[in-house]
């Protein structure tokens, strides 16, 4: 599966969109981007996925440009409790999922 | 709503001693994961099984075994605890899928060995 790249740590602003972005530039056509959280203390949590078109659900929006080269991850309004680590994962076939560094996101009030 | 369970969200163990840790799931998913999480280290997968008695060693396999006899249930041995498998340690669940691959996580069970 193909390695992520992701920014170590980024703030947000309570209220503000919060825009998280993932390389991914050695993805493979049949490969899905999967964005996790992990609040501390916690079991990661699933958020979004996706493989060419952008998707939105309750939590987030992903947006994967049109080379899938790169992702973001939007938070449209972050909250305190969006303070968490965020994954980026790429999965083709594997059965399992390979966890990297992550994002540290830490909403400010 | 998908239930994964850990047995135990703190336990404290003697050097030498054998440790069990369970998970069980109520989704009745093929797949189940067990992970470690450390820090500086992310998590790092130990074994995952795709199957009842089926099993697949991760990338740090060394100092653990798995069991599953039943679907729902797989479970973490540590046969000898050493002071080094002091962590976080995750149980996931999944169904089998190329697409929706969503992984569903246990609490947790943070382990101390003395």
């Amino acid at each position: 599966d193909a390695k992520t790249t992701q920014p170590t740590s980024m703030d947000c602003a309570e209220g503000r969109a919060a825009n998280l972005p993932c390389n991914h530039s050695t993805i493979s056509g049949n490969e899905y981007v999967y964005w996790y959280r992990q609040i501390h203390s916690q079991g990661p949590q699933y958020i979004i996925h996706g493989l060419k078109n952008n998707e939105t659900n309750e939590m987030a929006s992903l947006i994967i440009t049109e080379d899938r080269k790169s992702s973001t991850l939007i938070l449209p309004h972050a909250t305190l409790r969006d303070t968490a680590v965020y994954y980026c994962i790429v999965r083709g076939s594997a059965r399992q999922l390979t966890f990297g560094s992550g994002t540290q996101l830490t909403v400010l009030p | 709503d998908v239930k994964v369970t850990q047995s135990s969200r703190y336990l404290v163990k003697r050097t030498g001693e054998k440790v069990f840790l369970e998970c069980v799931q109520d989704m009745d998913h093929e797949n189940m994961f067990w992970y470690r999480q450390d820090p500086g280290l992310g998590l790092r997968l130990i074994y995952f099984s795709y199957d009842v008695k089926m099993k697949e060693k991760g990338d740090i396999p060394e100092g653990y075994s798995v069991s599953r006899e039943k679907k729902e249930r797989f479970s973490l041995i540590l046969e000898s605890a050493s002071t080094n498998q002091t962590s976080m340690y995750l149980c996931a669940s999944t169904p089998w899928g190329t697409g929706n691959y969503e992984q569903y996580f246990g609490p947790g069970t943070r382990l101390t060995v003395t």
